[in-house]
């Protein structure tokens, strides 16, 4: 079975500071990692995700992330966030073998909060 | 294009009643799937339809979670009856193919319950 774990449950930072929000995750067999931003009062959206090839995957907004097989992370970078990046941003997994049952896992989420 | 739509936003019951949420997903997508997101927890798949099938519902609750899709395009979790646990935000996704490890899902806004 897959999980996710995010290590910060808050991570505070100014603002035009560079900021990173911590993935890791456990799985047996090959996964997809993604990232997902829910600013208040709406529906997640993408940010990124890694299915294969490059390493580094860039997203929106600024936002990249590095997968890292050998560390089984996958972590979230931003050079310099702004006010409107304040939200609550989650990591999740998935597999590619459709009889592994349950096979999309999100981590518990990492709330942001940029600081004027 | 229209997102996800999801209804009603907010509802508040006694525990032993039934309580019923309904989703529009994007149009054209072929996938659609009901998450439950506890306080300060991630998303948790509780079913996936592909058109009008449900092939994925291990984590649903079924001595009192039901779903539909009929015609493969709304949908209706119902929950019967409601107990103090079930209070949650329950989330309506959908996305665009069958691939559901990497498919892009697009969230709505959810449906807040609050059981007393």
């Amino acid at each position: 079975a897959q999980s996710v774990t995010q290590l910060d449950s808050q991570v505070p930072v100014f603002e035009e500071a560079p900021v990173e929000l911590r993935c890791n995750y456990s799985s047996s067999v090959s996964v997809y990692l993604f990232w997902y931003v829910q600013y208040p009062n709406q529906g997640l959206q993408l940010l990124l995700k890694y299915l294969s090839g490059s390493t580094l995957v860039k997203g929106i907004n600024g936002f990249e992330a590095e997968f890292n097989k050998s560390q089984t992370s996958f972590h979230l970078r931003k050079p310099s966030v702004h006010i409107s990046d304040t939200a609550e941003y989650f990591c999740a997994v998935s597999t590619p073998y459709p009889n592994t049952g349950n096979q999309f896992y999100f981590g518990t989420g990492t709330s942001l909060t940029v600081i004027p | 294009e229209a997102g996800v739509v999801q209804s009603p936003r907010y509802k508040i019951i006694e525990k032993k009643q039934p309580v019923a949420f309904w989703c529009n997903p994007i149009s054209g997508h072929n996938t659609l799937y009901w998450y439950r997101q506890n306080l300060g927890q991630g998303p948790e798949l509780l079913i996936r339809y592909e058109n009008e099938e449900a092939v994925d519902d291990s984590q649903l609750p079924k001595d009192r979670f039901s779903a539909e899709r009929l015609k493969g395009v709304d949908s209706t979790l119902k929950i019967q009856p409601a107990e103090l646990g079930d209070s949650a935000v329950y989330l309506c996704a959908s996305s665009a193919g069958l691939a559901a490890s990497t498919d892009t899902q697009y969230f709505g806004p959810g449906t807040r319950l609050t059981v007393l």
